[in-house]
């Protein structure tokens, strides 16, 4: 049982906009920024998103990310077949003396 | 380019220990916090272990607590993870990750190609 929540799976046809949400608490998402992370098959997690809507070098601005309260998402716009991946969200959660806590994962099928 | 390379992953009895390694490259070392996630095969990613750049701080997820140990030894620019009474359900890849920061709260960054550990009689 994973701390944050997210949908085990979403999908889209190319071209398609599709979002992915997080779902957390007031002492993870809620005070705290969240991170995502693209997972391509057989392959390491890579930074997606971080500080909520921040992309790092290289990720296209076809990726999107927001925050409201205890809850984040991220969007794709202009889905394509290259984006069929796991997606992961992240935050650091202040309980327990601190510890990063992280979705269960979201399997995006492009159609 | 920043470079993460995890070894020491292999097979081993439960009950028994294995120590991993993580040789860092392509960034000064010493200077960020450094994590160990890991994955289930066929599961989510879950968050082991963390250090702050001058191993001042860690942190551990409660499954691993009293059973595992993080280190790092910043002449090397490696990090560590001592692994000790094994269980099956620690069976996992396990991957080493750069943190954007010196504390262990900054985002993770970059991630290695990972290592596998296997836990079976």
């Amino acid at each position: 049982q994973s701390v944050l929540t997210q949908p085990p799976s979403a999908s889209g046809t190319p071209g398609q906009r599709v979002t992915i949400s997080c779902s957390g608490s007031s002492s993870n998402i809620g005070s705290n920024t969240v991170n995502w992370y693209q997972q391509l098959p057989g392959t390491a997690p890579k930074l997606l998103i971080y500080s909520n809507n921040q992309r790092p070098s290289g990720v296209p601005d076809r990726f999107s990310g927001s925050k409201s309260g205890t809850s984040a998402s991220l969007a794709i716009s202009g889905l394509q077949s290259e984006d069929e991946a796991d997606y992961y969200c992240a935050a650091w959660d202040d309980s327990l003396n601190g510890r990063w806590v992280f979705g269960g994962g979201t399997k995006l099928t492009v159609l | 380019e920043v470079q993460l390379v995890e070894s020491g992953g292999g097979l081993v009895q439960p009950g028994g220990s294995l120590r991993l390694s993580c040789s860092a490259s392509g960034f000064t070392f010493s200077r960020y916090a450094m994590h160990w996630v890991r994955q289930a095969p066929g599961k989510g990613l879950e968050y082991v272990s963390g250090i702050s750049s001058n191993g001042g701080r860690t942190y551990y997820a409660d499954s691993v607590k009293g059973r595992f140990t993080i280190s790092r030894d910043n002449s090397k620019n490696t990090l560590y993870l001592q692994m000790s009474s094994l269980r099956a359900e620690d069976t996992a890849v396990y991957y080493c990750i750069k943190g954007s920061n010196w504390n262990n709260y900054y985002y993770m960054d970059v991630w290695g190609k990972g290592t596998t550990v296997t836990v079976s009689s």
